[in-house]
């Protein structure tokens, strides 16, 4: 049972172009949770989907970004024109149900704006 | 809103000896409580889960206890070690997670 795959691992954008980030939760998972975490600060909740549904995105900044979770495939999350302060690491996580259910995390995908 | 404490930031602590890491939050409507490892530019490493009816729970040197009403959990490590350096997350949930800054602890051979 492979953990959360996160891809690509490292992405270097230059300003303005797009970045796309997939994960894929473990089998049988279907919440899944991205935080990013910028150079010396904690993780930030970004945004909660499940399968076809945002749940929670009270963390997602208001433009440029987006996430979704299909029927079918990984949880993408998008960010139009990038900016020098997207640079962070994006985190993953997915769990078999909200509440007292274990969470289990990617192993990141490093995106550096340039 | 959830706020997340760890104390203290850092830690330096020769190998061999016991040590507590502190995490307070704001919220105590949790379900759970997790901690986690985070070595330099990796992944989080889940070591422990505390159900919020638990009061603690255990893996190996690794001790984690839960006071849901004052909220508090403490992480305690036995015996570290120069691999146990890394910085240790916790992180209380409900329907998600919310995490501190972390401990960075350093253990010296």
């Amino acid at each position: 049972n492979a953990g959360v795959m996160q891809n690509p691992r490292h992405l270097v954008r230059r300003r303005g172009q797009e970045a796309r980030l997939r994960c894929s939760p473990m089998k049988g998972h279907s919440h899944v949770y991205w935080y990013r975490q910028l150079p010396e600060e904690g993780l930030k909740f970004m945004v909660y989907l499940q399968k076809e549904n945002i749940i929670d995105e009270s963390g997602m900044p208001k433009e440029r970004f987006s996430a979704e979770f299909p029927k079918e495939g990984p949880s993408i999350l998008r960010i139009q024109q990038v900016v020098r302060g997207d640079s962070a690491a994006y985190f993953c996580a997915s769990s078999s149900t909200t509440g007292p259910t274990e969470a289990f995390f990617g192993q990141g995908t490093r995106l550096t704006v340039v | 809103k959830q706020e997340v404490t760890q104390i203290p930031a850092a830690l330096s602590v020769p190998e061999g000896e016991n040590l507590v890491l502190n995490c307070s939050f704001t919220d105590s409507a949790i379900y759970n409580l997790q901690w986690f490892r985070q070595d330099p530019g990796k992944g989080l490493t889940s070591l422990l889960l505390i159900q919020s009816s638990q009061r603690e729970q255990t893996s190996g040197r690794l001790n984690a206890s839960l006071d849901k009403s004052s909220g508090r959990s403490t992480l305690y490590i036995a015996a570290s070690q120069p691999g146990d350096s890394a910085t240790y997350l916790c992180a209380p949930g409900s329907e998600k997670l919310v995490f501190g800054k972390g401990t960075k602890l350093t253990v010296n051979p």
